[in-house]
């Protein structure tokens, strides 16, 4: 089955801490994407990638990093410096990054601060 | 203003009846616009896209455009209880920008 999984489902962060949250996609997508959706607010992009070893800072980007080695991996690494991180996070991929494309979303991951 | 702004609801349809969502958005050079629906605890999936000016209909969805007046709207006909989930518009904007609404809470009462 083609499609993209996201681990863990839930992650617990303690203060001062690093987190990674996993993305992967075997749909062999050039493009992928992390967003972020808070309660009451729309998605909002983190960072986003259109090929391997290339990213680009999204609307919110402050706080987060991430990696692209692989074209089925899009590691998310939510640092300290991330002052609200507790959030759901939405990992997508689409075929090469227009935005005319649909976006696919991948099953989430929520996280909590202890 | 908000770039794209939908009421969060929840609105209230009973089994059967015809649902109406609404989206409006600030961009006059907005080109294109998705629906998207969401469980809660889910993920979107996307429904429908919509490019030109009219309706769009695929199923029991019909989704329209009305540039000039700058909305995009999704009629869910005989509504289902399966039909409840938040509807999240989604905008490309003349900066080639994808913006999501905050979603509309649909309740399909049995």
């Amino acid at each position: 089955d083609g499609g993209i999984t996201q681990s863990p489902k839930y992650l617990f962060r303690k203060e001062g801490q690093n987190v990674t949250l996993s993305c992967e996609q075997n749909l062999n997508h050039d493009a992928m994407y992390w967003y972020r959706q808070d309660p009451g607010q729309g998605l909002r992009l983190i960072y986003y990638s259109q090929i391997v070893n290339d990213f680009q800072k999204g609307d919110i980007a402050e706080g987060y990093s991430v990696s692209r080695e692989k074209k089925e991996s899009f590691p998310l690494t939510v640092t300290s410096a991330q002052k609200n991180p507790t959030a759901f996070y939405l990992c997508a991929s689409s075929i090469q990054g227009g935005v005319l494309e649909t976006q696919y979303f991948g099953p989430g991951t929520r996280l909590l601060v202890l | 203003q908000k770039e794209v702004e939908q009421n969060s609801g929840p609105l209230s349809v009973p089994e059967g009846a015809i649902a109406s969502l609404n989206c409006t958005y600030s961009d006059r050079g907005s080109q294109s616009f998705f629906w998207y629906r969401q469980y809660s605890g889910k993920s979107p999936e996307l429904i429908m896209s919509i490019y030109s000016n009219g309706d769009k209909e695929d199923g029991r969805f019909t989704a329209q455009l009305n540039k000039a007046s700058q909305y995009v709207s999704l009629l869910i006909r005989d509504s289902q209880p399966s039909d409840s989930a938040t509807y999240l518009c989604a905008v490309v904007t003349g900066f080639q920008k994808l913006v999501f609404g905050t979603g509309t809470r649909l309740l399909v009462s049995p």
